[in-house]
């Protein structure tokens, strides 16, 4: 069975620091990853994923990912927060079977402080 | 424009009543999702249908039924058997077998008094 842990509930950071978003998972076959972000009473939209090949993934907003297999981690980070990274961002899986389902963590509120 | 769209945002109900929420997509997608969201609980998978005809429950299935007569077409009906029935309610899609991400639409807010 495929989990999603995702590290603190609420991270703050100010704006201009690293943000650093933490989601473990725990897959018995090889997994595919994904980092969505969600703004207040909107959907998801997802920032980047990984599935195979290159194990550091770009998304959009200058985040990126790295895939650690030996962690079963997938950690979200930017370089330089910015006021409108403010969200709440989720960590899901996925695995090669019929029906493919994301298997979601239960999110990380990021605020960031001016 | 390509994308999913749920009607209405919000929607208000007594207990008791039976509702409706609308999701359509036409970015010609074979799957299709309907998640519920709770503050702190993440997305929680309610149904899935991955072909017209076609669904399957997922880990919260009681309370709720769906129906997919048409492949841009997957409503949800929260029936008064759902104990807990307001939340958000997201439905999403996803293009075919040889894909994994999906694509969420914008949700509908769901308060049942």
């Amino acid at each position: 069975a495929q989990s999603v842990t995702q590290l603190g509930s609420h991270v703050s950071v100010s704006e201009g620091a690293l943000v650093l978003l933490r989601c473990n998972y725990s897959s018995s076959v090889p997994p595919y990853l994904f980092w969505y972000v969600q703004y207040p009473n909107q959907g998801l939209q997802l920032l980047l994923k990984y599935t195979t090949g290159a194990t550091l993934v770009k998304g959009i907003n200058g985040f990126e990912a790295e895939f650690k297999k030996s962690e079963t981690s997938f950690h979200l980070t930017k370089p330089s927060a910015h006021m409108s990274d403010a969200a709440e961002y989720f960590c899901a899986v996925s695995v090669q079977t019929g029906a493919n389902n994301l298997f979601f963590g239960t999110g990380t509120r990021l605020t960031v402080i001016p | 424009d390509g994308g999913i769209t749920q009607s209405p945002k919000y929607l208000f109900r007594k207990e008791g009543q039976n509702v409706t929420l609308s999701c359509e997509q036409n970015l010609n997608h074979d799957a299709m999702y309907w998640y519920r969201q709770d503050p702190g609980q993440g997305l929680r998978l309610i149904y899935y249908s991955q072909i017209v005809n076609d669904f399957q429950k997922g880990d919260i299935a009681e309370g709720y039924s769906v129906s997919r007569e048409k492949k841009e077409s997957f409503p949800l009906t929260v029936t008064s058997a759902q104990k807990n029935p307001t939340a958000f309610y997201l439905c999403a899609s996803r293009v075919g077998q040889s894909s994994y991400e999906q694509y969420f639409g914008p949700g509908t807010r769901l308060t049942v008094t």
